[in-house]
C-alpha cells in the first residue's frame, strides 16, 4: 500500500525567514496531494493541494511543488510569521481509492519572534 | 455554509464497552471519511461513507462500524472498547469519492481507561 514519509519531524525558523517540509510517496498511482496545518487541540485545515496534473501551485506566501518522478512534494512558506507556528501534515491519495488520504507522521514548525 | 460538526467533545469509557460518535457534514457534501488519530501521530483512515453506503476502508478490525443517514451525517461505532483504541477521531466530509478536497470536523477526544 502507499506510504508517506515527512520530513524534518521539527522545524525551527525565525520570524520572517522560509520554512520547507518535504514529503515522499510510495506508489507512483498517487495523484492527489494536500497538506494540512492542525494547531493545538484544533482541527486539521486545509491549507493547499496539488493534483498530478501540475507541478507547482501558490498562494499567497504557501507554495507546493510536485516532483511525480522523484515521487516527492514540498510545502514552502515564505515570511514565516508566529501564527504559522503549527504541525503540518502532508498527505497522498490513489486515484479509485475513495479518497482515502495517507498521512504522513507530520513536522512541528515554530516560528520565533 | 455551515462546517463539519462533531459530537460528543470528549468522552471517557471503560476497556470492554462501546462507544458512538457522529458527525454532521459540511453542506453541499454526500461523503464522510472517519479518521483515528493517536496523540503524535497523523490521521489514519479508518472508513469512508457515501450513499450511506461503506466506500473503502482501512485496517482497522469489524469492531469499528459506522452509519451514514439519508442527511449525510454519519456515525462511527467502536464495539469492545480496548486501551489503545484511545485517540482523536475525526470525521472529514467532501463532495464526493474520489480525490475531492476533505475538511475536517473538530474531533471527538476518545480515553479508554
Amino acid at each position: 500500500g502507499e506510504n508517506v514519509e515527512q520530513h524534518p519531524s521539527t522545524l525551527s525558523v525565525q520570524e520572517g525567514d522560509s520554512a520547507v517540509i518535504k514529503c515522499t510517496y510510495s506508489d507512483s498511482a498517487s495523484n492527489y496531494f494536500p497538506w494540512y496545518k492542525q494547531e493545538l487541540g484544533k482541527r486539521p485545515q486545509l491549507i493547499i493541494d496539488i493534483r498530478s496534473n501540475v507541478g507547482e501551485k501558490k498562494d499567497q506566501r504557501i507554495a507546493v511543488t510536485l516532483n511525480k518522478t522523484a515521487k516527492h512534494f514540498s510545502l514552502h512558506i515564505t515570511e514565516t510569521q508566529p501564527e504559522d507556528s503549527a504541525v503540518y501534515f502532508c498527505a497522498a491519495s490513489i486515484e479509485g481509492s475513495q479518497g482515502n488520504l495517507i498521512f504522513g507522521k507530520g513536522t512541528k514548525l515554530s516560528v520565533k519572534p | 455554509e455551515t462546517g463539519v460538526t462533531q459530537s460528543p467533545t470528549h468522552l471517557i469509557k471503560t476497556r470492554g464497552q462501546q462507544v458512538t460518535l457522529r458527525c454532521s457534514s459540511q453542506s453541499g457534501h454526500n461523503t464522510v471519511s472517519w479518521y483515528q488519530q493517536a496523540l503524535g501521530q497523523g490521521p489514519q483512515f479508518i472508513f469512508q461513507y457515501y450513499r450511506e453506503e461503506e466506500n473503502g476502508r482501512g485496517n482497522f478490525p469489524p469492531r469499528f462500524s459506522g452509519l451514514q443517514f439519508p442527511n449525510y451525517s454519519s456515525e462511527l461505532n467502536v464495539n469492545a472498547l480496548e486501551l489503545d483504541d484511545s485517540a482523536l477521531y475525526l470525521c472529514a466530509s467532501s463532495r464526493g469519492t474520489g480525490s475531492y478536497e476533505q475538511y475536517f470536523g473538530p474531533g471527538t477526544r476518545l480515553t479508554v481507561t
